[in-house]
């Protein structure tokens, strides 16, 4: 079955270690989104990239990077910078005819400590 | 810019009927979710509106008024398996979310 596989599930990283996410899909999805969430929060946008080798920063992009170098992956680092990366990440994709809203990874929980 | 309200917490009774409002003030619009969400997963799909007018599929309905910049999610026959966090999103070329209203569902 296609879908977007995040790993993962759990992390924990020592406090000014960068940390790379992994976001892969087989849906053939051209756009794919990185989420953080906090609770009691709604979810926020970090990065986007709508075609391969073309990715934007979303509302919160600081402390984060990414790379668009296949359409089938999506990864997100956090580096050092980011300053409170304790978070739970999403990953999305969305495209195809008729699909209208995204599909989610199962999500990293990431624990800095 | 975005700006997506919806309440906080909500509480009903197994069987009941609960109704979660959502208003929202956006640049663009192409289209309104729900999304629901236990605790540690993500979110799921629950409903899409573009159309003014009530979308129902089985206990769960949505509406929406683009005019009035205002949805709801009605869920009718409440089971403690609704209890989660249901998230009202609206996309433009993103979708962007809002905080997520609590539902508790009590025996």
């Amino acid at each position: 079955d296609g879908g977007i596989t995040q790993s993962p599930k759990y992390l924990f990283r020592k406090e000014g270690q960068n940390v790379t996410l992994s976001c892969e899909q087989n849906l053939n999805h051209d756009a794919m989104y990185w989420y953080r969430q906090d609770p009691g929060q709604g979810l926020r946008l970090i990065y986007y990239s709508q075609i391969v080798n073309d990715f934007q920063k979303g509302d919160i992009a600081e402390g984060y990077s990414v790379s668009r170098e296949k359409k089938e992956s999506f990864p997100l680092t956090v580096t050092s910078a980011q300053k409170n990366p304790t978070a739970f990440y999403l990953c999305a994709s969305i495209g195809g005819q008729g699909n209208y809203g995204y599909t989610f990874g199962s999500g990293t929980r990431l624990t800095v400590v | 810019g975005q700006n997506i309200d919806q309440p906080t917490e909500m509480t009903a009774t197994e069987g009941a009927i609960v109704q979660i409002n959502c208003t929202y003030q956006t640049s663009g619009f192409n289209g309104l979710f729900w999304y629901q969400q236990h605790a540690g997963e993500a979110p799921t799909f629950l409903s899409y509106n573009v159309l003014d007018g009530l979308e129902e599929k089985g206990r769960f309905s949505s509406f929406l008024s683009r005019s009035k910049g205002y949805s709801y999610l009605l869920l009718k026959e409440l089971q403690m398996k609704d209890s989660a966090s249901y998230l009202c999103a609206v996309k433009d070329y993103k979708l962007s979310f809002g905080a997520g209203t609590t539902v508790t569902v009590r025996a």
